[in-house]
This record gives C-alpha cells, structure tokens and sequence, in this order.
C-alpha cells in the first residue's frame, strides 16, 4: 500500500535555528498538510495545501512557518527560528482530493522535534 | 470556529463492547471522521460518517447525528491491541477544507 514518508524521524535543535522537515506524500494524492501535536495534547492542523499555494493555514502557522513543495514530490515544513514550544511531533498527510466524501487522511510517520 | 468534545479516558475489559461519544460544533460540517492512535504513533483511520446513521465495519461501527452535533465510535469483541486513544475529527469546509480533531479519548483495554 502507498504510504507518505517523513524524514527525519527525530530531529533536535538549538532554539533559534532553522530547521526543514521532509515530507513525501503519496504520488497521487493533491492535498497535503502538516499536523502537529505537542506530548500528550490533541493532534493540531497547521497548514494545507493545493495547487503550489497554501489553502488554509491555522493561527498556529506564524510568520515564523513556511512551506513549500520544491519539485514533484517533496513537501517540506520550515520553521525559521524554533522556539522551545515548537518541540512537538510534526505529522505530514496527504489526500486524493479534500471536498469529495470520505476523503480520509493518509498520516506519515511523524518527525519528533526536540528544540533545546 | 470548531469545538470537539470526548472523554478523556475509558477503561473496558477484554471481549466487551465500549462506546466512545463525541460532540462537535462546527459551521462548515463536511464529514465526521474516526482515527485510531497508539503511543508515539500517526492516526490511522477507522471510520468516515456524512450522512445520519450508523456506518458498520467489522468489530467497528460508527454513527452520526448531524442535527444533534453527535457521533459515537462503537469497538464490539474488545481486544487488548485496542488500547489506543480514538480520535474524533471533523472536517470543515469553510475558508478551504481542513480536519479538525478533538483530544482523543484514551481506552484501556483490561483481561
């Protein structure tokens, strides 16, 4: 079965830098979205996207958040200078399509962000 | 904006049947959507209700009231690998189309 794939698995990094996660949806699919859900609370829309422009993006998704799909098959999350509370599980999915009916949600694995 | 409610916990014992209730207030109601979540895992998907009524599948059933803003996840022939959080999502088509989840209830599955 087709599975969206994240790298990395685990990330950690110094508050204030930069970091990129990567994201491979399925090849087919046409929506993409990145979730995140801090230890122990409820998995949170940030953005999503269709068409190479944003679709809708949450309160969450601040100036500081930016994404981007650089050619045919990667989907990648910036976040320009982390924060401590951006630690959080960073989870990329896709969909066929977002308005037909049960259109469900196709999660990759998750990238873990650790900011120190 | 959107609201989703669901208990925090539940506790079942293995082979029993277990109702997990979700409410939701949403002005773009699009689709009610059922995630199963383990511990350091993604959601994968249970269950999808659009139309009143009850969706069964397997030891799974789902049902929605839309007047009522209500659904409930149904797990008949508990096991223990169904100790998991559930996770009620809506999908909202205002503004683009996004889903929305609720905390997740988290089911103990006891022998």
């Amino acid at each position: 079965e087709p599975e969206v794939t994240q790298t990395p698995s685990h990330q950690v990094t110094q508050m204030g830098q930069e970091v990129i996660l990567r994201c491979v949806p399925i090849s087919n699919h046409l929506y993409f979205y990145w979730y995140r859900q801090i230890l122990g609370q409820k998995v949170e829309f940030l953005v999503s996207f269709y068409n190479n422009e944003i679709s809708e993006k949450s309160e969450i998704f601040d100036d500081q958040f930016s994404v981007e799909r650089p050619d045919g098959s990667n989907f990648t999350l910036k976040i320009r200078s982390t924060k401590l509370e951006d630690s959080a599980m960073y989870f990329c999915a896709s969909s066929p399509t977002a308005g037909a009916t049960n259109e469900k949600l196709f999660f990759g694995s998750g990238t873990q962000l650790s900011v120190l | 904006g959107q609201n989703i409610d669901q208990p925090t916990e539940m506790t079942a014992t293995e082979g029993a049947i277990v109702q997990i209730n979700c409410t939701y207030q949403t002005s773009g109601f699009n689709g009610l959507f059922w995630y199963q979540q383990h511990a350091g895992e993604a959601p994968t998907f249970l269950s999808y209700n659009v139309l009143d009524g009850l969706e069964e599948k397997g030891r799974f059933s789902s049902f929605l009231s839309r007047s009522k803003g209500y659904s409930y996840l149904l797990l008949k022939e508990l096991q223990m690998k169904d100790s998991a959080s559930y996770l009620c999502a809506v999908r909202d088509r205002t503004g683009g189309f996004k889903t929305i989840f609720g905390a997740g209830t988290r089911l103990f599955v006891k022998a």
